[in-house]
């Protein structure tokens, strides 16, 4: 059973602030976040695992609250280069590694 | 450091035939995880390979299979193509199984005509 993520879709102004949910109705044991550009292989922005720990890259950081079964990747300031889909990822029941559905992410100058 | 190799990166069936595509993983990563992509349905998990055997399996039908070899490289293979069949197949390698960081090839794009 995939994660879900919110929103579907997000247009943004350069400089703007995004936040993107993910969730899940199973235990999460950790969750991954990466970016696909367009036309290109999804690439691996972070990993976090359980204790409600937060991680960085750039200006994307995230979240991840175990008790609630979710994570958010917050986007602050976005850059045109942030623009693509971003999936959460998670390893359901200790088997298969599942990606949510992806939200489609538009930066414009 | 050479990345994920996929090969092909284009190719056209028609309904019926059967195609294999090749993956080559990250050299020392052992894991090798398949994932069909298509607009409506994302990134599917299809199987993942570790140490020359299957892991994991995702909820496809048995037309679809794969295998890795000694040296990792990982072949996946669809019998019987059907139109629905038709997306990109994007292979990832990691060090080790499980839920580990993720690298993924530049995919091959399958038309199913």
């Amino acid at each position: 059973q995939q994660p879900v993520q919110s929103p579907q879709a997000v247009i943004l102004r350069e400089g703007e602030d995004a936040v993107i949910n993910c969730s899940s109705s199973k235990a999460l044991y950790s969750v991954h976040w990466y970016r696909q550009k367009h036309g290109e292989a999804p690439v691996f922005l972070m990993i976090l695992l359980k204790g409600g720990e937060q991680k960085g890259h750039e200006k994307i950081s995230a979240s991840f609250n175990e008790k609630k079964q979710q994570s958010s990747l917050y986007l602050t300031a976005s850059q045109l280069s942030y623009s693509g889909t971003y999936f959460c990822g998670t390893e359901i029941g200790g088997q298969n590694f599942v990606f949510g559905p992806g939200t489609r992410l538009s930066v414009l100058p | 450091k050479a990345g994920v190799t996929q090969t092909p990166r284009y190719l056209i069936k028609t309904r019926g035939q059967q195609v294999t595509l090749s993956c080559s993983p990250i050299s020392g990563h052992r894991s090798v995880s398949w994932y069909q992509q298509t607009p409506g349905q994302g990134l599917q998990f299809l199987f993942e390979y570790f140490s020359e055997t299957q892991r994991n399996k995702g909820n496809f039908p048995g037309r679809f299979s794969g295998r890795q070899f000694s040296n990792s490289r990982s072949e996946m293979n669809v019998s019987t193509l059907e139109l629905g069949d038709s997306a990109l197949y994007l292979c990832a390698s990691s060090l080790v199984a499980g839920a580990n960081v993720l690298t993924f090839g530049a995919g091959s794009r399958l038309t199913v005509l």
